[in-house]
């Protein structure tokens, strides 16, 4: 069945440091979706990818779909402490129509 | 404020007593979800509801059941639950049609088995 891996699994970084988590999909997806859960909170919708090649904004944050739709990526700039948290990818693919989460990867910023 | 809401917050029951987790919501949705999450881990469609059509994951266990009376409530029924289903159980919710859109979560059920 499909798959989707993000690395790295956890992340330590000190306030102000860049962090970037990838995602993998097994298979091509129709689009793609990033959430963040706080410790002790539930999923939050960030964004949805749905082009090819698409790259989008959020103040520090910057999400990017791969050319070939099976692979993403959020980039966090000058990370804050307001930035922990798990960041899930959710994959959709065109074969299944299902929302697959991804493993998940796990920040922590040190002040 | 529209939102999604989850009954009880913590539910403790016994090994093999059955126990009921409900939510509500207030946005109108047509597909409601529910997820099992264990500690560390991703968030596991256990089924979900497209209107009031069921959909049940394969790998679900048969002791989950679930029911949608209409479309602002669904229920998590474990029939006899085991240690191994504490976990946190969370309710999503999300709009569907020809466009797929984002999934509002519930804060979440956490369930213990004693």
């Amino acid at each position: 069945g499909q798959q989707v891996m993000q690395i790295p699994q956890y992340q330590h970084v000190q306030e102000g440091e860049d962090f970037t988590t990838y995602c993998n999909s097994s298979t091509t997806l129709s689009n793609i979706q990033w959430y963040k859960q706080r410790p002790g909170g539930h999923p939050v919708f960030l964004i949805q990818l749905v082009k090819s090649g698409e790259v989008k904004k959020q103040k520090r944050l910057t999400f990017q779909f791969g050319e070939a739709k099976k692979n993403s990526s959020l980039h966090i700039t000058a990370t804050q402490t307001t930035d922990v948290g798990t960041y899930f990818c959710a994959a959709r693919s065109y074969n299944t129509d299902k929302l697959i989460f991804g493993t998940g990867t796990r920040l922590q910023v040190f002040p | 404020d529209a939102m999604v809401i989850q009954n009880p917050r913590y539910q403790v029951t016994q090994f093999g007593k059955p126990v009921t987790l409900s939510c509500s919501q207030t946005l109108n949705h047509n597909v409601m979800y529910w997820y099992q999450q264990k500690s560390s881990q991703a968030p596991k469609l256990l089924f979900h509801y497209y209107d009031k059509d069921f959909n049940n994951e394969a790998d679900t266990p048969d002791n989950f059941q679930s029911r949608r009376p209409n479309t602002s409530f669904c229920f998590l029924d474990i029939r006899s639950p085991g240690l191994g289903d504490a976990a946190m159980y969370l309710c999503a919710t999300s709009e569907q049609g020809e466009v797929y859109y984002e999934q509002y979560f519930g804060p979440g059920t956490r369930l213990t088995v004693t």
